[in-house]
């Protein structure tokens, strides 16, 4: 069974632009969650989608968003880049409780 | 809320010899807890989960970890360490209160060094 796959898997944009990740969950998994991971905060938690809902999310700016697509697909987008916006960007899918989620192997973001 | 804290931001150990590495968590509820691994520029991979069933759960790689309610702690421990197991380990609690599967806290992580 393929695994998490994520695209692309680098990306370097400017500040004020805007980037759409993307994250293809493994086959059957409905729910996709979203990570941000950076040397100084950490693994934070953006949102987490369900059957194309978003069932929970993080403490960040509105500038962060995602959505869900029927096929379990999952797309995140971040509008107006800012420098610490650079970071790597973790998926993770799961199936059911209990809460086992899988990775993908993250989006490598760099905002110049 | 829920919480976790682990105790080393760095371990070094030499081949051969035990690892320890320590987790401690805060939980308004019954929590699920799990331990991962993230090789350099690779994604998080699995180790094991505790989701209240055995105390002392068995991981992959000969990893395992116990749960100790009375000390709110889940450290990590393997008899023998090898050179692959170098890498960044995080200990996660898993929180319910929404209901949903996507709620993961992570710890700051622990940065295992394997010595020859």
């Amino acid at each position: 069974k393929a695994g998490v796959t994520q695209t692309p898997r680098y990306l370097i944009k400017t500040r004020g632009q805007q980037v759409t990740l993307s994250c293809s969950p493994i086959s059957g998994h409905r729910s996709v969650s979203w990570y941000q991971q950076t040397p100084g905060q950490g693994l934070q938690f953006l949102f987490e989608y369900f059957s194309e809902t978003q069932r929970n999310k993080g403490n960040f700016p509105g500038r962060f968003s995602g959505r869900q697509f029927s096929n379990s697909r999952s797309e995140m987008n971040v509008s107006t880049l800012e420098l610490g916006d650079s970071a790597l960007y973790l998926c993770a899918s799961a199936l059911a409780g209990p809460y086992e989620q899988y990775f993908g192997p993250g989006t490598r973001l760099t905002v110049t | 809320a829920q919480s976790v804290t682990q105790l080393d931001s760095h371990v070094s150990v030499s081949e051969g010899t035990p690892v320890l590495l320590r987790c401690n968590y805060s939980s308004s509820y019954s929590p699920s807890l799990f331990w991962y691994v993230q090789h350099p520029n690779k994604g998080l991979q699995l180790l094991l989960k505790y989701t209240s069933a055995a105390t002392l759960v068995k991981g992959i790689n000969g990893f395992e970890a116990e749960f100790k309610k009375s000390e709110t702690s889940f450290h990590l421990t393997k008899p023998s360490a090898h050179m692959s197991d170098a890498a960044e380990y995080f200990c996660v609690v898993s929180d319910f209160e929404g209901g949903s599967q996507g709620n993961l806290i992570f710890g700051k992580g622990t940065k295992l060094s394997v010595k020859p």
